[in-house]
């Protein structure tokens, strides 16, 4: 157990729908990263927020968008879904910003968009 | 984004062989790390490597630091069918310490 938290950890929705992925970061940890993995992908880094404020930005699409709260929790939102947005979504968290590289990874968001 | 690309792509490999794969970048790295992936979970870390040349054993697996700093690779040995799932390796480029990139991953699996 990394000790990072994903809800949900299925959801299946309909193209033009939004949907919002919550992750929880280890206690103590004001890193929170966003990753994108499809199906027999790598990852591929959307955007990171340190202690509520946004510290660095991938390739996020603009129909994507994100926030880390006061008390650390993080959401991904997903707007307008495509076909092509079904994929993991995982959640990391880290102490510290840039930090040392190593991540908490939580188990992810598995988006099914039909 | 910045490539870190991973060989090879995928592995097929019998119990208790040696493993051998390889990172490498157009950019200098600060940074290398290994991570795996078992099926269904999230990543996790392996190794960490900070220093050019650095050489670092966790139990079976020893990962180095490419003494050009463009490049790590990452030896399993004695693999046992536990090792099955894809291991990334990840960093953080010399040009941008805020940014951290993982590479495509390496899928291998582990014939009992």
């Amino acid at each position: 157990d990394s000790g990072v938290t994903q809800t949900p950890k299925h959801l299946i929705t309909a193209t033009g729908q939004r949907v919002t992925l919550r992750c929880s970061p280890r206690s103590g940890d004001l890193s929170v990263y966003w990753y994108q993995q499809s199906l027999d992908q790598g990852l591929q880094f959307l955007i990171q927020y340190y202690n509520g404020e946004e510290r660095a930005k991938g390739n996020i699409l603009e129909r994507f968008s994100a926030q880390q709260f006061p008390d650390l929790h993080s959401e991904l939102n997903l707007s307008s879904l495509e076909l092509g947005d079904s994929a993991l979504y995982f959640c990391a968290s880290s102490v510290a910003f840039p930090g040392t590289g190593e991540l908490f990874f939580g188990e992810g968001s598995r988006l099914t968009v039909l | 984004g910045q490539q870190l690309n991973q060989s090879p792509q995928s592995m097929f490999i019998q119990e208790g062989e040696d493993v051998s794969m390889n990172c490498t970048s157009s950019s200098i790295f600060n940074t290398w790390l290994w991570y795996k992936q078992d099926p269904g979970e999230g990543p996790v870390l392996l190794i960490a490597l900070y220093k050019a040349g650095e050489l670092t054993s966790n139990g079976r697996l020893t990962a180095q630091f490419g003494i050009t700093r463009k490049d790590s690779f990452l030896n399993i040995s004695a693999s046992i069918p536990s090792d099955v799932g894809i291991y990334f390796c990840a960093g953080h480029p010399y040009y941008n310490f805020n940014k951290f990139y993982f590479g495509s991953g390496t899928k291998l699996n582990v014939k009992p």
